[in-house]
């Protein structure tokens, strides 16, 4: 079956920090990759996302490369920001079937 | 432009009273979503309309019922709800099931 694994938070760094959440998946078929954002008492945003093999997505600072090799889509962020302080989600769709979330990963920014 | 939006924001209700969640988008997308999230855990899914038309039910209970009433609004129906049922109730649409989902801001919902 589908599934997404990313590691489990919470991540705790400074400002200026260099972020890396983990993501493999999991699929039969070609998947899309995504991450969402969900700051404090909000829903979710799409960060990122990624629909084929080696290409990068980005978004404010964030990227995140389909790696079909090793299964991994992780998400890196070279100097974050306090404002970043929220929980990062990784998901993946196949054609004709639902999206599928990883547990998420919670992230805390002290200046 | 990628807004989707939800009414109310937030909702208290007691176990015998009837209310609904309001989602709008005027994207143009065909397919719209209501997702359950509960504290610290990711999205699940609940219902899924696609065209109009209700193509998945992941088994929710029949206190929830959902409704489509054109491409651009879907609703939720609720009635009969348990304290259990309390969490932040998500909207999304995308421009076909196969796309990608845009979220809503949710409705947080605490069941009395």
């Amino acid at each position: 079956g589908n599934s997404v694994t990313q590691m489990e938070g919470p991540v705790t760094l400074s400002e200026e920090a260099f972020l890396t959440i983990n993501c493999t998946y999991t699929a039969t078929g070609y998947p899309s990759l995504f991450w969402y954002v969900q700051y404090p008492g909000e829903g979710l945003q799409l960060l990122l996302k990624a629909t084929k093999a080696d290409d990068k997505g980005s978004n404010k600072g964030f990227e995140a490369t389909y790696r079909k090799e090793t299964t991994s889509f992780h998400l890196e962020k070279g100097s974050v920001q306090v404002s970043d302080s929220a929980v990062y989600f990784c998901a993946l769709k196949v054609a004709g079937t639902a999206l599928i979330f990883g547990k998420g990963t919670t992230l805390s920014v002290s200046s | 432009d990628t807004e989707v939006t939800q009414t109310p924001k937030h909702l208290v209700m007691g176990m015998t009273n009837k209310k609904s969640l309001k989602c709008e988008q005027h994207m143009g997308h065909r397919a719209m979503y209501w997702y359950k999230q509960k504290a610290k855990k990711p999205p699940e899914l609940m219902f899924v309309y696609s065209y109009e038309k209700l193509s998945i039910n992941e088994s929710v209970p029949s206190r929830f019922s959902p409704e489509c009433p054109n491409s651009s609004l879907l609703n939720l129906h609720l009635h009969a709800l348990q304290p259990e049922d309390s969490a932040l109730y998500l909207c999304a649409s995308s421009q076909t099931f196969s796309d990608t989902q845009y979220f809503g801001p949710g409705t947080r919902l605490t069941v009395l």
